[in-house]
């Protein structure tokens, strides 16, 4: 079990341009979530992927947003367009059906 | 809608005290379940305890243990005999349903700090 891995861990972007995060699972995890977090807030929801498919997207992602997971294993996270407003901690988890959630260290991205 | 409360936005506690951090909830679901995780500064959430709201024993894992109050919704997280490593942010967290996706709701959080 080597944990849930997040690249990059940080993240600088200009207002406008587009980024890409990733996540790796753990290796016999079939369910992978990505979250968000803002300062001095919990984390919320974003989407959910059980093997590659994606089961599941929160209101709070728009259009600009995209995850994929090709072949069930390691999943990206790109946003498009970014703004301001997007700067934040995105965790990704994973869990074998319905284990407990385990998390990455996540990547925080500023957006300038 | 669920909804998670955490009134304690930071506790200070001497080492080796025990501390408890609370957790009010709000759901009009029957099935549930109440998830308690610790953040270091590193950023990883770490799994501490799960109570499911079948479940009629308190949790207990180690020195974490959940005080489940179902009538009055709350799962309040004990520590026992804490420790300086135990200094975090702990976040309280709810899923709707036992079955499917997790979708927990966190709420604010508690930073602990504990003195030497």
């Amino acid at each position: 079990d080597t944990g849930v891995s997040q690249n990059p861990r940080h993240k600088i972007t200009k207002r406008g341009q587009n980024v890409t995060f990733r996540c790796d699972p753990i290796s016999e995890h079939n369910r992978l979530y990505w979250y968000r977090q803002t300062l001095g807030q919990g984390p919320e929801f974003l989407t959910y992927f059980q093997n590659e498919a994606q089961l599941e997207k929160s209101r709070l992602l728009s259009d600009r947003f995209s995850a994929e997971r090709p072949k069930g294993s390691f999943s990206t996270l790109e946003i498009q367009r970014t703004e301001q407003g997007d700067s934040a901690m995105y965790l990704c988890a994973s869990s074998w059906h319905n284990s407990p959630l385990h998390f990455g260290n996540g990547t925080r991205l500023t957006v300038t | 809608a669920q909804k998670i409360t955490q009134t304690q936005p930071g506790m200070f506690v001497q080492e080796k005290e025990a501390v408890t951090l609370d957790c009010t909830y709000d759901t009009s679901d029957q099935s549930y379940g109440l998830f308690w995780y610790k953040q270091p500064s590193s950023g990883e959430m770490i799994f501490l305890i799960y109570q499911g709201s079948y479940d009629e024993q308190n949790a207990t894992e180690g020195r974490y243990s959940l005080n489940f109050q179902k009538a009055r919704k709350s799962a309040n997280l004990v520590i026992s005999a804490s420790q300086l490593g135990d200094s975090a942010m702990y976040f309280c967290a709810m899923r709707e349903g036992l079955e499917g996706a997790q979708k927990l709701v966190f709420g604010q959080g508690t930073r602990l700090t504990i003195n030497p």
